[in-house]
């Protein structure tokens, strides 16, 4: 099976731009989870959605927002980018929630 | 709520010798427990899972954890660390519960090392 693939890899966007990252989960798994990871904070949980619903969402500000479409695969948007938001944002997909879940490679972005 | 810590940011040993990556975690509820690695450059790559079975869990890459309720530890071990081996580690914990469905908290991960 090929693993969570994550588009695009690096992005530099400039500071109150928006930026949209992909995310396409194993093949059969309706659970996605995104993560950003920096080196300040470590690995912080964004949000968690299963068949086209959030279920769960983490401490960020509501420029940060997510969807999941009916294959399962899922977007997340950044609104009026700020510096802090400089990150690897790492996508995780199990069949559940209580299952393992996969990584992703994830997406390194830069905010100039 | 729940919480991870992991006990030591970086850990040193030469190769051939054995590795121990500490964790130790908070939960008001059975928690399942996961142990992850992140090669450079990498997303994050499941070692592996304690999930209320065997508390002595065996893993990829000859990487074994045992759960020990009592000390609310899950520590990771191997015995003999390759250079391969080198990396961040992050311990995570995953609790049943409606503010916490599909949410893995993380600890602040483990450097290791591994030396000639």
């Amino acid at each position: 099976k090929a693993g969570v693939t994550q588009t695009p890899r690096y992005l530099i966007k400039t500071r109150g731009q928006q930026v949209t990252l992909s995310c396409s989960p194993i093949s059969g798994h309706r659970s996605v989870s995104w993560y950003q990871q920096t080196p300040g904070q470590g690995l912080q949980f964004l949000f968690e959605y299963f068949s086209e619903t959030q279920r769960n969402k983490g401490n960020f500000p509501g420029r940060f927002s997510g969807r999941q479409f009916s294959n399962s695969r899922s977007e997340m948007n950044v609104s009026t980018l700020e510096l802090g938001d400089s990150a690897l944002y790492l996508c995780a997909s199990s069949l559940e929630w209580s299952y393992e879940q996969y990584f992703g490679p994830g997406t390194r972005l830069t905010v100039t | 709520a729940q919480s991870v810590t992991q006990l030591d940011s970086h850990v040193s040993v030469s190769e051939g010798t054995p590795v121990l990556l500490r964790c130790n975690y908070s939960s008001s509820y059975s928690p399942s427990l996961f142990w992850y690695v992140q090669h450079p450059n990498k997303g994050l790559q499941l070692l592996l899972k304690y999930t209320s079975a065997a508390t002595l869990v065996k893993g990829i890459n000859g990487f074994e954890a045992e759960f020990k309720k009592s000390e609310t530890s899950f520590h990771l071990t191997k015995p003999s660390a390759h250079m391969s081996d080198a990396a961040e580690y992050f311990c995570a914990v995953s609790v049943f519960g409606s503010s916490n469905t599909g949410k893995l908290i993380f600890g602040q991960g483990t450097t290791l090392q591994v030396k000639p």
